[in-house]
């Protein structure tokens, strides 16, 4: 199975500030990688895909970046609507498999 | 139309099956794979399988073989994820997404079954 991590665990940040998320495959798999929001009570939200693809309705601060084992998920400017927890889920092969999330905090 | 709704909440018994059920909108059900990914509290996310509703097919998870199965009503455009011989370390939220091609990944999410595994 293909192993993705993510770092950090947890970030503190404050409204208008950029992050940078990033997320590492065991393996080579492409640009075959997903970011997706998780809110409490809510279902997760896909909001990249094929590592770089923005989806509909997401908000241009949101990009992704990255192809082979190494990606990166940037949130510019971020919003108050922006603190959740973000994932990243590898399709490159079967299983797919996700990281172990990025909890995104006010500081 | 919600592109997935999933069915309600339940306890089960330890060793009893349970059936969770995704109704998905028409486009959704002829258009997309549905997956099954799990999610124990606190816990990463697991990956159960998929079923193709137009045909049928299904793949599943190597850990969840033999105690998964996965099935649809194509009258109603809904599938099923029915899990056997159930303990407590199955509980969690389940959820089903859909996929339009396998390698583009997960799409669109329903909210999710919790699942509770108590005597």
């Amino acid at each position: 199975d293909i192993q993705m991590t993510q770092s950090p665990s947890s970030v503190s940040a404050s409204v208008g500030d950029r992050v940078t998320i990033t997320c590492r495959a065991s393996q080579d798999i492409s640009s075959w990688l997903v970011w997706f929001q998780q809110k409490p009570g809510k279902a997760p939200e896909v909001l990249i895909s094929v590592a770089s693809r923005l989806q509909n309705g997401v908000p241009s601060r949101f990009s992704g970046s990255g192809s082979g084992t190494d990606f990166t998920l940037t949130i510019s400017n971020l919003q108050p609507e922006d603190f959740a927890t973000y994932y990243c889920q590898q399709s490159a092969s079967f299983p797919i498999t996700f990281g172990q999330g990025t909890r995104l905090d006010i500081k | 139309q919600v592109p997935l709704e999933e069915s309600g909440a339940e306890v089960v018994k330890p060793g009893a099956s349970v059936k969770v059920s995704c109704k998905a909108s028409r486009d959704t059900f002829t258009g997309y794979y549905i997956y099954w990914v799990r999610q124990a509290a606190g816990q990463g996310f697991e990956y159960m399988g998929w079923i193709n509703p137009n045909s049928g097919g299904t793949n599943y998870a190597q850990q969840f073989r033999g105690r998964v199965t996965m099935t649809r009503d194509t009258s109603i455009n809904t599938v099923y994820m029915e899990l056997s011989e159930l303990k407590s370390n199955d509980t969690a939220l389940y959820y089903c997404a859909r996929v339009e091609r396998h390698f583009y990944g997960l799409d669109v999410w329903g909210r999710g079954t919790a699942i509770t595994v108590s005597s």
